[in-house]
């Protein structure tokens, strides 16, 4: 069946780097995305990635796709207190339009 | 930057109440989708709407969901008689290609 998990929490320091990971069980996935979460708003984009590339970078995200793992990763460099947050993996399968969420990575980012 | 807005951003009712939230999606945007987060748990699909008819539902989105495109901006998901479990933070998305952006979500508290 569908899933996708994820680890609860992450705590680093400021100016550290972040990865959260990400599994999946669906290898018919094409899109993986990152979703940001600030408490009480909404999902922010922050990224994604088709299930054809590797990696994608953009600015301080580097998102690492291992397809024959089930694995993504989301590496934020030079992470800052704005960046707690919690952190949701989703994928999106092939014929289909809906997005299997995971339970999220609440990020803390320590001064 | 284009953004889907939703209102009410809150909404308390009775349980046995209808209720209707509606969104605004992003303009040139042709799917629309209505997810929910249950406090403290997963993101979940409800609906997608595509060529103004549903392309896929989930086994939530039971007799007591609809939506509706009732013009060519908004797009509106009633509850025809809300129970306590319907309480959850309800959002919309809107995709064109890959992208799918979510709006702020409207919180519904039934009491």
């Amino acid at each position: 069946g569908e899933d996708v998990e994820q680890s609860l929490f992450l705590s680093v320091r400021e100016g550290d780097s972040s990865v959260i990971n990400c599994t999946y069980t669906d290898s018919s996935s094409t899109y993986l995305y990152w979703y940001k979460q600030e408490p009480g708003a909404g999902l922010q984009l922050l990224t994604y990635i088709f299930s054809n590339m590797d990696m994608k970078q953009d600015q301080r995200l580097t998102v690492l796709l291992n397809k024959k793992d089930k694995h993504l990763s989301l590496r934020i460099a030079d992470t800052q207190t704005g960046d707690s947050a919690i952190y949701f993996c989703a994928e999106r399968m092939d014929s289909s339009y809906k997005l299997i969420f995971g339970s999220g990575t609440r990020l803390l980012v320590r001064p | 930057e284009p953004e889907v807005t939703q209102t009410p951003s809150h909404q308390v009712t009775q349980m046995g109440q209808e209720v209707i939230l509606r969104c605004v999606p992003i303009s040139n945007h042709l799917y629309f989708y209505w997810y929910r987060q249950i406090l403290g748990q997963k993101v979940e699909f409800l609906v997608s709407f595509y060529n103004n008819e549903i392309s896929e539902k989930s086994e939530i989105f039971d007799d007591q969901f609809s939506v509706e495109r009732p013009d060519g901006s908004n797009f509106t998901l009633k509850i025809r008689s809300t129970k306590l479990e319907d309480s959850a933070m309800y959002f919309c998305a809107s995709s064109g290609a890959g992208e799918l952006f979510f709006g702020e979500g409207s919180r519904l508290t039934v009491l």
